[in-house]
């Protein structure tokens, strides 16, 4: 089966530090892949993660535990600009690569 | 230049209605998508094309028809609309549907039914 859970809301301060977790179950798992969705707006790509460990991309990082099932992006230096959710996405499926939305984390960015 | 576009971005029609949304991709992908997203937020796979072909299509009802007369566009007709059936729906592609591709995805077409 699929299976995919991330915190629904979460709050945090323009300046700091947040981390998004999220947990996954899929058949055929290859890869990670994390979107941010602006309100409103279409997803964008933000990381893709194959390998077990951290992949570090400016503000974001995102890390990938394959036998645990477990990912994580990290935001650092919280901007208001980064209020939106953040959309975990596996990559899967039987029959060619699938990627499996989660319903995504809303981050709201305060002042 | 925008790499994927929909249209309409707006859609509001009555119950048992047929209404189509249009997508072009001007990236020169191979694979392109249909995604449903519902109130929920959750962003669901509906199907996906490769070259033309039918590569990919959940359990979605048969109202549901996509059409790809070329690789760079994908097309889908809704018959018979239902009220379940408002949602955004977003168009999407990639280089050819391997392992690891980023999707890149269009506007969304914002669909209600009445």
């Amino acid at each position: 089966g699929q299976n995919i859970d991330q915190p629904t809301e979460m709050t945090a301060t323009e300046g700091a530090i947040v981390q998004i977790n999220c947990t996954y179950q899929t058949s055929g798992f290859n890869g990670l892949f994390w979107y941010q969705q602006h309100a409103g707006e279409a997803p964008t790509f933000l990381s893709y993660n194959v390998l077990d460990g951290l992949e570090e991309k400016g503000r974001f990082s995102s890390f990938l535990s394959r036998s645990k099932g477990y990912s994580y992006l990290l935001l650092k230096e919280l901007q208001m600009k980064d209020s939106a959710s953040y959309l975990c996405a596996p990559e899967g499926g039987t029959g060619g690569f699938k990627t499996i939305f989660g319903a995504g984390t809303r981050l709201f960015v305060k002042a | 230049d925008t790499a994927v576009s929909q249209t309409p971005k707006y859609l509001v029609t009555q119950m048992g209605n047929d209404k189509s949304i249009k997508c072009e991709q001007n990236l020169g992908h191979d694979t392109m998508y249909w995604y449903k997203q519902d109130s929920k937020k959750f962003l669901k796979i509906m199907f996906s094309y490769n070259n033309k072909e039918l590569i990919i299509n959940e359990t979605v009802p048969n109202r549901f028809s996509p059409k790809s007369p070329d690789k760079a566009h994908l097309n889908l007709h809704i018959n018979s609309l239902e009220l379940g059936d408002s949602a955004v729906y977003f168009c999407a592609s990639s280089q050819d549907g391997g392992g690891g591709e980023t999707q890149y995805f269009g506007p969304g077409t914002r669909l209600l039914v009445l």
